[in-house]
């Protein structure tokens, strides 16, 4: 499977500031998602990362919120904008692997608090 | 649009014993079933995954069931260590979306 490596690991931000998560991949894939996981909660898909075209989101998560981007078939960034206490959660990325490419697998997660 | 639920929510075993955990799902067009091991502080790892073309499927200790007619998978765990103790999440997805609808999750607590 893919190897899949998240920056920053964890971060802690002020209220009404903004944080760019990048998920890397070593090697190209078509699908690549972004989740969030609250805590002790399960996981919420938030928008397909689509190259070169605008992600497609999830009902409840809007562009201006969760801006991500998508340059190429190795690379996705996911920006949390103008933060609050509740946008405190784990987000991953996920890419699809697998014959059809309906298999996840899973990036290691950026812990973000918001205070 | 589709709905998983998980059960139970908390799950606590004898080392040894087996654990059983159950999803239903809403959607009967569904045809891809996955589930993911969540340890405290990591990623989800795949365990397992079942296709709707497939009634059962087995891979050591661990065994996936499928029933189409009920709308219904679970995930059999036999001879349980204390490794397994975890967070468990079935998700299923519709064709050519890959777009998957986790379960809520269930804590599996392995007692030695």
């Amino acid at each position: 499977s893919a190897v899949i490596s998240q920056k920053p690991s964890r971060d802690i931000c002020q209220r009404g500031t903004s944080l760019t998560i990048q998920c890397q991949v070593d090697s190209q894939v078509t699908m690549m998602f972004w989740y969030r996981q609250q805590p002790g909660q399960s996981l919420t898909l938030i928008a397909t990362a689509n190259q070169g075209s605008e992600a497609t989101y999830e009902s409840g998560f809007v562009i201006d919120k969760f801006p991500i981007s998508r340059p190429n078939l190795t690379f996705s960034t996911l920006t949390v904008s103008n933060m609050s206490p509740e946008d405190s959660s784990i987000y991953l990325c996920s890419v699809g692997a697998g014959q059809v490419q309906e298999t996840q697998y899973f990036g290691p997660g950026t812990r973000l608090l918001v205070l | 649009g589709e709905n998983v639920e998980q059960h139970p929510s908390t799950l606590s075993v004898q080392e040894g014993d087996s654990a059983v955990i159950k999803c239903t799902y809403s959607d009967s067009a569904s045809n891809y079933f996955p589930w993911y091991k969540q340890e405290l502080g990591k990623r989800p790892q795949l365990i397992i995954d079942i296709r709707s073309n497939v009634g059962e499927k087995k891979d050591q200790r661990i065994a996936v069931t499928l029933n189409k007619t009920a709308k219904h998978f679970s995930l059999h765990i036999t001879e349980t260590q204390p490794e397994d103790s975890a967070v468990y999440f079935c998700a299923a997805t519709l064709p050519g979306t890959y777009k998957y609808i986790f379960g809520t999750g269930t804590r599996l607590k392995v007692l030695a």
